[in-house]
């Protein structure tokens, strides 16, 4: 079955700083991969996501990801913070047994300081 | 027009009481899912429903019964309730294999059972 690891619960940066979230994945077969940002009192809003094809993949709010199949990895990052952006973030994975179910990981939550 | 609704988004209630959460998507999707997230933010599948036609039921106490009148409805009936059962309870929707395409979701029904 395939599983999310997300690592660091809390991800602290500062305005206009790297933001890099860790996510790595566990799947016998090529998976579909995904990002969703979850705001407070928020349902969750998909970021970005990788099917096929390119493997750098840009989302919404100045996000990109970038599969890498060598570090079974889709680690989330954008380059500058903006406080709007602290919220809960989770990486998600298809369960190609059953095509329509993802795993979610734990979640990150990014914390934006002034 | 919001695309995913659930009602209600508040939902305090006894334990012993039953009590039924609505959802309805306006995206002409034809997959409908039931999600739990626990007080840790941990996201767990329950149902999924492909028009009206059962197609996921995680392991999930059968005091739980999704009913899917239509493919753009999909309510979740609690019965007997428990503490255990305080959780946020989300409603999602994709087309076609969700797990390729991505899930959109509504914004969460906050369950508290006292």
């Amino acid at each position: 079955a395939q599983s999310v690891t997300q690592l660091g619960s809390h991800v602290s940066v500062s305005e206009g700083a790297l933001v890099l979230l860790r996510c790595n994945y566990s799947s016998s077969v090529p998976p579909y991969l995904f990002w969703y940002v979850q705001y407070p009192n928020q349902g969750l809003q998909l970021l970005l996501k990788y099917t096929t094809g390119a493997t750098l993949v840009k989302g919404i709010n100045g996000f990109e990801a970038e599969f890498k199949k060598s570090e079974t990895s889709f680690h989330l990052t954008k380059p500058s913070a903006h406080m709007s952006d602290a919220a809960e973030y989770f990486c998600a994975v298809s369960d190609r047994v059953s095509f329509q179910k993802l795993v979610f990981g734990t979640g990150t939550r990014l914390l934006v300081s002034p | 027009d919001t695309a995913v609704s659930q009602t209600p988004k508040y939902l305090v209630t006894q334990m012993g009481n039953d009590k039924s959460i609505k959802c309805e998507q306006n995206l002409g999707h034809d997959t409908m899912y039931w999600y739990k997230q626990d007080s840790k933010k941990f996201l767990k599948i329950m149902f999924s429903y492909n028009n009206k036609e059962l197609i996921i039921n995680e392991t999930v106490p059968n005091r739980f019964s999704p009913k899917s009148p239509d493919k753009a409805h999909l309510n979740l009936h609690i019965n007997s309730l428990e503490l255990g059962d305080s959780a946020v309870y989300f409603c999602a929707s994709s087309q076609g294999e969700g797990s390729r395409y991505g899930y959109t979701f509504g914004s969460g029904t906050r369950l508290t059972v006292v």
